[in-house]
């Protein structure tokens, strides 16, 4: 389908280790959006990109965290040195273009930090 | 601090009820403001905006929500229940200056027979 793609849809992994978590946007889409979903909770923002650049990465809870959109298409959120509360549904959004709050979710990476 | 909020986290109905979910926002400057689904093991999916061209407002699937300054309400209701409206449902806000959607905590919305 044209939709949002993520992978992988689960992912377990334990404490300490790094782990990657890719998503492909709806095709022409400029902006990205990465969310996490805890248990209970509704998304909680992380980071937006337009185009390449990071545009707003104010939600990244702390430097274990970063993301990258090299080519303006697929992005990568990067977590490193993984803990027990990184554990949540990561969600990627994209846009057709800014501020306009309409956005096509993907199905989520659950990842479990054992 | 702006923000929405989300009354009552599960919500059930009979099918053919009346369906209320409640949103409440606050915010200095009236804000844009969504509902969204997220049906079992799929992705969120926009229901419904208000982007203060009219207060009330028709979505997908018969749902509706209307847009109330004085109440700082933006509510969603359809008339009917159906079986496949079981879902989980958040109210979202966006500032005209802002670029993120910044979510309420949700409802699931159950419905029984």
């Amino acid at each position: 389908g044209a939709g949002v793609s993520q992978t992988p849809s689960n992912k377990v992994t334990e404490k300490g280790k790094y782990v990657e978590l890719r998503c492909d946007p709806i095709s022409g889409h400029t902006a990205l959006y990465w969310y996490r979903q805890s248990l209970g909770q509704g998304p909680e923002f992380l980071i937006y990109f337009q185009g390449t650049g990071a545009a707003d990465d104010s939600g990244l809870p702390n430097d274990r965290f970063f993301a990258v959109r090299p080519e303006g298409s697929v992005s990568t959120l990067k977590i490193q040195r993984t803990e027990r509360g990184d554990s949540a549904v990561y969600l990627c959004a994209s846009s057709p273009g800014p501020h306009t709050g309409e956005l096509f979710f993907g199905e989520g990476s659950r990842l479990t930090v054992l | 601090a702006q923000s929405v909020t989300q009354l009552g986290s599960h919500v059930s109905v009979s099918e053919g009820a009346l369906v209320l979910l409640r949103c409440n926002y606050s915010s200095s400057v009236p804000p844009y403001l969504f509902w969204y689904v997220q049906y079992p093991n799929q992705g969120l999916q926009l229901l419904l905006k208000y982007t203060s061209a009219a207060t009330l407002v028709k979505g997908i699937n018969g749902f509706e929500a209307e847009f109330k300054k004085s109440e700082t309400s933006f509510h969603l209701t359809k008339p009917s229940a159906h079986m496949s409206d079981a879902a989980e449902y958040f109210c979202a806000f966006l500032t005209g200056t802002a670029s993120k959607l910044t979510f309420g905590t949700g409802t699931r919305l159950q419905v029984t027979l």
